[in-house]
């Protein structure tokens, strides 16, 4: 059963914080994503990794950096974080084979900014 | 610029009874359709998807319809039960290098008991 951990589920920091979120797979899914979710606007993707060391910027990449050092995990960086980024933000993890690209989310990680 | 539209936000339902959610694309270049349920304080769930070469799909009590022409697919849940109260995302992917999946806003669904 695939997992995709999100390590923290609830943060609160303040404008101009450096934010870390961090995110887990178990499965050695090639693929991994991140999203945020707001209402009215549905999953907006910011940022994909198809590799190791690789990333691609996705719809709403400003703002945001991510890192992916090790094929499991997969990290969003917010270098200053500002209140329009106080939203949820879920990671995701698919398989790098033909077919459906079904994404596996984590639980996702709530994250506002004062 | 939505790609993918769900112009609904919220249904109600009454339990036994089918729900219908509906969504609209407008890239004809999207080749699988999928539908994701998403409960409060979870991650989305992958329920059901249809590649753009199959007008239907069915998995139990959950039936997608793809209409390729009018770009609208939509999910029929028969009998709907009040544990299927959650939002339902319809999500699109064009099936080339890019593994971009493309959500829409959502839709609220209420089952009544």
């Amino acid at each position: 059963d695939v997992k995709v951990t999100q390590s923290s589920r609830y943060l609160v920091k303040r404008t101009g914080e450096k934010v870390f979120l961090e995110c887990v797979q178990d499965m050695d899914h090639e693929n991994m994503f991140w999203y945020r979710q707001d209402p009215g606007l549905g999953l907006r993707l910011i940022y994909f990794s198809y590799d190791v060391k690789m990333k691609e910027k996705g719809d709403i990449p400003e703002g945001y950096s991510v890192s992916r050092e090790k094929k499991e995990r997969f990290s969003l960086i917010l270098e200053s974080a500002s209140t329009n980024q106080t939203s949820m933000y879920l990671c995701a993890s698919s398989t790098g084979s033909s077919g459906a690209n079904v994404l596996t989310f984590g639980a996702g990680s709530r994250l506002t900014v004062l | 610029d939505q790609q993918v539209k769900q112009n609904s936000p919220s249904l109600s339902v009454q339990e036994g009874r089918i729900s219908i959610l509906n969504c609209d694309y407008t890239n004809s270049m999207f080749d699988y359709f999928l539908w994701y349920k998403k409960y409060p304080a979870e991650g989305p769930t992958f329920l059901i998807s249809i590649s753009s070469i199959k007008d239907k799909n069915e998995d139990g009590r959950f039936t997608v319809f793809l209409n390729k022409s009018a770009k609208h697919l939509s999910l029929h849940i028969v009998p709907s039960q009040p544990g299927d109260s959650a939002v339902y995302f319809c999500a699109a992917y064009v099936m080339d290098s890019s593994y971009k999946l493309i959500f829409g806003s959502g839709t609220r669904l209420l089952v009544r008991p």
